[in-house]
């Protein structure tokens, strides 16, 4: 069965504080996204990376940076988090092909940044 | 400016009765569509997808539906069932391996 895990299904950290998300896949993935999910505004994408040390910006990198030092693992940084960025994270993968593939997701972290 | 449109924010349908859900997008450059259902505390997972090519796409009581021409698509469940109860999502890809999603639909079926 394939599987994407995140470190965490709820944070609450203060403002100002360095927040790490993790992100793990079993399935040999290439592709490892970041997304942001917020009401009305469905999911957007921070970053994301199609190989390891490779990232790429999405459509909201803007106070995130992420790390990939291993093929199955993808890491999301908070520098410095702000109220703004309470959310819902949730991090994907998929195969890299010319053809579409879909993306699996993990059960995504509930983040309040007070 | 968002490129994938999900006009209704929510849903509500008849256990048995059609649920149509709806999506528009902009970017002509899209040639693969997907839609994907949410539970609350879960990640999405993927449910039916459909290529530029075809016009329709079929799984069980899942249909979508795609209008190229208006750059719009549907997705059809029949009958509706209180398990498919579900925020959905639809998803819009061009050449490469992102994707561009709605901001989601509320679908609830009513007993």
């Amino acid at each position: 069965d394939v599987k994407v895990t995140q470190s965490s299904r709820y944070l609450v950290k203060r403002t100002g504080e360095k927040v790490f998300l993790e992100c793990v896949q079993d399935m040999d993935h290439e592709n490892m996204f970041w997304y942001r999910q917020d009401p009305g505004l469905g999911l957007r994408l921070i970053y994301f990376s199609y190989d390891v040390k490779m990232k790429e910006k999405g459509d909201i990198p803007e106070g995130y940076s992420v790390s990939r030092e291993k093929k199955e693992r993808f890491s999301l940084i908070l520098e410095s988090a702000s109220t703004n960025q309470t959310s819902m994270y949730l991090c994907a993968s998929s195969f890299r092909s010319a053809s579409y593939n879909e993306q699996f997701f993990g059960p995504g972290t509930r983040l309040t940044v007070l | 400016d968002q490129q994938v449109k999900q006009n209704s924010p929510s849903l509500s349908v008849q256990e048995g009765r059609i649920s149509i859900l709806n999506c528009d997008y902009t970017n002509s450059m899209f040639d693969y569509f997907l839609w994907y259902k949410k539970y609350p505390a879960e990640g999405p997972t993927f449910l039916i997808s459909i290529s530029s090519i075809k016009d329709k796409n079929e799984d069980g009581r899942f249909t979508v539906f795609l209008n190229k021409s208006a750059k719009h698509l549907s997705l059809h469940i029949v009958p509706s069932q209180p398990g498919d109860s579900a925020v959905y999502f639809c998803a819009a890809g061009d050449a490469g391996n992102m994707l561009t999603f709605g901001g989601g639909t509320r679908l609830m079926v009513k007993p």
